[in-house]
């Protein structure tokens, strides 16, 4: 069993629309979750972190961890054509070593 | 302000044959790391650092050798490259401790390596 697993899709939604990306964890020590976006041919460039359980909001983005059932989700709202990227879980250990999910394509179409 | 900088972009190698990745930042970060990405597998950690003079084996670390010896270099060596290393590489540094700064990790442009 994979550390994190995500769900790879594609996941196609129209443009306005509300996107749901989650992944699961097995190691209930993680405290750290982030979220990245990856462009293709590009390195990933952090979106969000959260500490702990609870939810984090910047801008259209919402990221919530639910570490009783061991569940992290990221939520975009009115989604644009510039959000279809690859989205990548993670945890964080000591020595900022990030374990990732395996990444979820998402294409807003326009 | 360059960021993590990673070179070659692109590379062919032969089976068999070394070379080295280059990375280099210059925010002054301690801690450094080599992922690699393979199709539907995400990012997987190769190799990191807390610190010139100090690294550590990540999950995939067969088939690679890193050293530290400045803040600002983490450079990754194949030793011996094999079809199974065909793969993008992606360096990535950041600075230590908790809060914005500390979990604020930066990724390369990232460099596409092929052994035939």
């Amino acid at each position: 069993q994979k550390e994190v697993e995500q769900d790879p899709g594609p996941l196609s939604v129209p443009e306005g629309a509300i996107v749901s990306l989650n992944c699961t964890y097995s190691n209930s020590a993680f405290q750290y979750f982030m979220w990245y976006r990856q462009y293709s041919r590009k390195g990933p460039e952090l979106l969000m972190y959260t500490y702990s359980s609870g939810n984090k909001e910047d801008g259209r983005f919402t990221a919530q961890v639910d570490k009783s059932s061991k569940y992290i989700s990221l939520f975009i709202r009115d989604s644009q054509p510039s959000d279809s990227a690859t989205y990548l879980c993670a945890t964080k250990a000591a020595g900022n070593k990030l374990t990732f999910g395996g990444g979820t394509r998402v294409l807003v179409k326009p | 302000n360059a960021g993590v900088t990673q070179t070659p972009k692109f590379q062919v190698l032969k089976t068999g044959q070394s070379m080295t990745l280059q990375c280099a930042q210059d925010m002054n970060h301690e801690y450094m790391s080599w992922y690699r990405q393979d199709p539907g597998m995400g990012l997987r950690l190769i190799h990191y650092s807390v610190g010139a003079g100090i690294t550590d084996q990540g999950e995939v670390p067969n088939g690679y050798n890193v050293s530290r010896s400045t803040t600002e270099d983490f450079p990754l060596r194949l030793l011996s490259a094999a079809p199974s290393q065909t793969s993008v590489y992606f360096c990535a540094s950041s600075l230590g401790g908790t809060g914005s700064s500390g979990n604020t990790i930066y990724f390369g442009e990232g460099s596409w390596l092929t052994v035939v």
